[in-house]
């Protein structure tokens, strides 16, 4: 059975970088067919798709956050990551790892982390 | 601002039948048949239960049901019951240049 799970620190300060991992077992990111997404929920609100990573390397980002984001892929790990900088308060949400289709049809979820931005 | 639109909220007694709307345009929902829907219960991560429109994953109830006319997808929860209470997302592949667009979520309250 496919398990995402991420990880990284809870708490970010303002204008600093978010780094989260999301560590895949149960099956390789380089098997092909899937890529590998991140999406995010602020407290109370709904699901924001980020950015998602082909186990090639080639990246997709959501356009209002190319500037400021980085995802790479780390096979030998089975691993891939997600790198936010110049954070603020509204970076402030759940962040999810997921696996999905070329249809987008996000199938496997990691359980999420809470990453607070707050000095 | 969500690229789809959902209800708010939507509400029914327990056995009744509901459906959620959700609102795209023609460069998503409306071009793709593509459109997928997930449950998320309070603290959990959201899961699948209905892709490219009308399927659904293996060990998702039957109550459970998509479909699509135009730029509008629909879930249909026949027979609701009480563990059917959560917030409810649509999402679709889109042109644009995201890959993916989500709805704002519906809750629903049993």
């Amino acid at each position: 059975q496919l398990q995402l799970q991420e990880s990284g620190p809870g708490l970010v300060k303002p204008s600093e970088t978010l780094s989260l991992t999301c560590t895949v077992s149960g099956d390789s990111i380089s098997s092909g067919s899937y890529y590998w997404g991140w999406i995010r929920q602020p407290p109370g609100k709904g699901l924001e798709w980020i950015g998602s990573i082909y186990y090639s390397g080639t990246t997709y980002y959501k356009p209002s956050l190319k500037s400021r984001l980085t995802i790479s892929v780390d096979t030998s790990e089975n691993q891939f990551s997600l790198r936010l900088n110049s954070v603020t308060a509204a970076d402030t949400a759940v962040y999810y790892c997921a696996r999905h289709l070329p249809t987008r049809t996000f199938e496997y979820w990691g359980q999420g982390t809470l990453v607070t931005v707050s000095s | 601002q969500s690229a789809l639109t959902q209800p708010a909220s939507v509400s029914g007694s327990p056995g009744q039948s509901i459906t959620i709307s959700c609102i795209g345009t023609s460069s998503d929902i409306g071009h793709y048949d593509y459109v997928s829907w997930y449950q998320q219960h309070p603290g959990k991560a959201p899961q699948l239960i209905i892709y490219h429109v009308v399927n659904r994953p293996s060990g998702v109830s039957n109550r459970f049901s998509g479909s699509k006319s135009g730029n509008t997808a629909s879930l249909t929860i026949s027979g609701i019951q009480a563990e059917d209470e959560a917030d409810y997302y649509c999402s679709s592949y889109t042109s644009s240049s995201a890959l993916v667009v989500f709805g704002g979520g519906t809750k629903l309250a049993v």
